[in-house]
């Protein structure tokens, strides 16, 4: 696709369920970006990769959260033994690197823990 | 510490008018580049421009303008003549280093914008 693609754009889950969230980013694009987004708030960062380096992982919240990038393209956001206060709104984005380059957001999946 | 201040949580502009919308940020690093997005309703962050540490000029995209003063480590967005269609969140996010490779972007706390006819 032309642009970031998320899946699914709306989750509900149970309290201790463990989910996982899809990103597929721009084709080519190397930087790939997890972002947290509560109601009505800033973006929290979560995890960043970048080709093939080591992730910067010193944005997630806790040992429940991790993340991975298969292939330098696809990627993976899990949450295990889901809280009340993970519900939020999980952006990715991705960008072609260099640091004058933007970043091109996804929609979104909004998780809702119940 | 905060990398990214944006001391407005809200403001209201009236239609036509300009809106300056302030940021401000925190880095020893000599390389930087610093962002506008812009969030409607509907969720989608929009990227509005761009300004590098060692640009020379303001950036300027349209309607959008940034007034960045290096010495006061300032980015300030400005929107001209507003329209309804800019009623929106509003963040200024910045990216740090040398690396040829991007890095990780920092975003602000973010303003709110309403314009009102």
């Amino acid at each position: 696709g032309a642009g970031v693609s998320q899946s699914p754009s709306n989750k509900v889950t149970e309290k201790g369920k463990d989910v996982e969230l899809r990103c597929d980013p721009i084709s080519g694009h190397t930087a790939l970006y997890w972002y947290r987004q509560s109601l009505g708030q800033g973006l929290e960062f979560l995890i960043y990769f970048q080709g093939n380096s080591a992730p910067d992982k010193s944005g997630l919240p806790s040992d429940r959260f991790s993340a991975e990038r298969t292939g330098g393209s696809v990627s993976t956001l899990t949450i295990q033994r889901t809280q009340q206060e993970d519900s939020a709104v999980y952006l990715c984005a991705s960008s072609s690197g260099g640091k004058g380059t933007e970043a091109f957001f996804g929609q979104g999946t909004r998780l809702t823990v119940v | 510490a905060q990398k990214i201040t944006q001391t407005q949580p809200g403001m209201f502009v009236q239609e036509k008018e300009a809106v300056t919308l302030d940021c401000t940020y925190d880095t020893s690093d000599p390389s930087y580049g610093l962002f506008w997005y812009k969030q409607p309703s509907s969720g989608e962050m929009i990227f509005l421009i761009y300004q590098g540490s060692y640009d020379q000029q303001n950036a300027t995209e349209g309607r959008y303008s940034l007034n960045f003063q290096k010495a006061r480590k300032s980015a300030n967005l400005v929107i001209s003549a507003s329209q309804l269609g800019d009623s929106a969140m509003y963040f200024c996010a910045m990216r740090e280093g040398q690396k040829a490779a991007g890095n990780k972007l920092t975003f602000g706390g973010g303003t709110r914008v309403l314009v009102k006819p």
